[in-house]
């Protein structure tokens, strides 16, 4: 079974440029999220998609972030104007929910953005 | 409100010798309890999680971790450690198997073995 897919692993960009990442879940998983990870923190949760809508975005900055999951499956996530404390890893998990099933998340490889 | 709270930013345990791993979670309602590891330029992996049952989880690669209610916790130990086992690990809780059941993070311990 092919895991979380994350493009790109890595990006480099200068402040109030614009960014975007993608990630393709595991096949079947309704359940998409998109967590921040700043060096020596865990995972803090952006956003999180049950099939093409939306369960929580609170922790969302979305005065610059934006995220999408137009079709229920593959989702973007951009950042427009960057800042300099959006330095960070960008991971995407998915995960079969509803019902009885674990809420078990699988995680992909993340993306390292660099914000100078 | 849940939450987690792992103790030590870093652990260092010699090859070959125990590890523990300390977490305590904070819950209202009975928590569902994971341990992610992470290693260098990867994402998170399971290595072992509590939902219901029996309250000593075994995982991969020999960890295993027990519920305490009593005391709120949920460390993770391995009886014998490797080199491989040098990485980041993460304990977290959530509460249900709803859509809208979030998982929190705790903010992890890394782990150094030495030889």
């Amino acid at each position: 079974e092919a895991g979380v897919a994350q493009s790109p692993r890595y990006k480099i960009i200068e402040k109030r440029q614009s960014v975007a990442f993608w990630c393709n879940p595991i096949s079947g998983h309704a359940t998409l999220y998109w967590y921040q990870q700043i060096l020596g923190q865990g995972p803090k949760l952006l956003i999180q998609f049950q099939n093409n809508g939306v369960v929580d975005d609170s922790q969302l900055p979305k005065d610059r972030f934006s995220a999408e999951r137009l079709k229920g499956v593959d989702s973007t996530l951009k950042i427009q104007p960057a800042k300099l404390e959006d330095s960070a890893v960008y991971l995407c998990a998915s995960s079969l929910q509803g019902g009885r099933t674990s809420p078990e998340q699988f995680f992909g490889p993340g993306t390292r953005l660099t914000v100078l | 409100a849940q939450s987690v709270t792992q103790l030590g930013s870093h652990v260092s345990v010699s090859e070959g010798a125990l590890v523990l791993l300390r977490c305590n979670y904070s819950s209202s309602v009975p928590p569902y309890l994971f341990w992610y590891v992470q290693y260098p330029n990867q994402g998170l992996q399971l290595l072992l999680k509590y939902t219901t049952g029996a309250t000593l989880v075994k995982g991969i690669n020999g960890f295993e971790a027990e519920f305490k209610k009593s005391e709120t916790s949920f460390h993770l130990t391995k009886p014998s450690a490797h080199m491989s086992d040098a990485a980041e690990y993460f304990c977290a809780v959530t509460h249900g198997y709803s859509s809208a059941s979030k998982i929190i993070f705790g903010s992890g311990t890394r782990l150094s073995i030495r030889p």
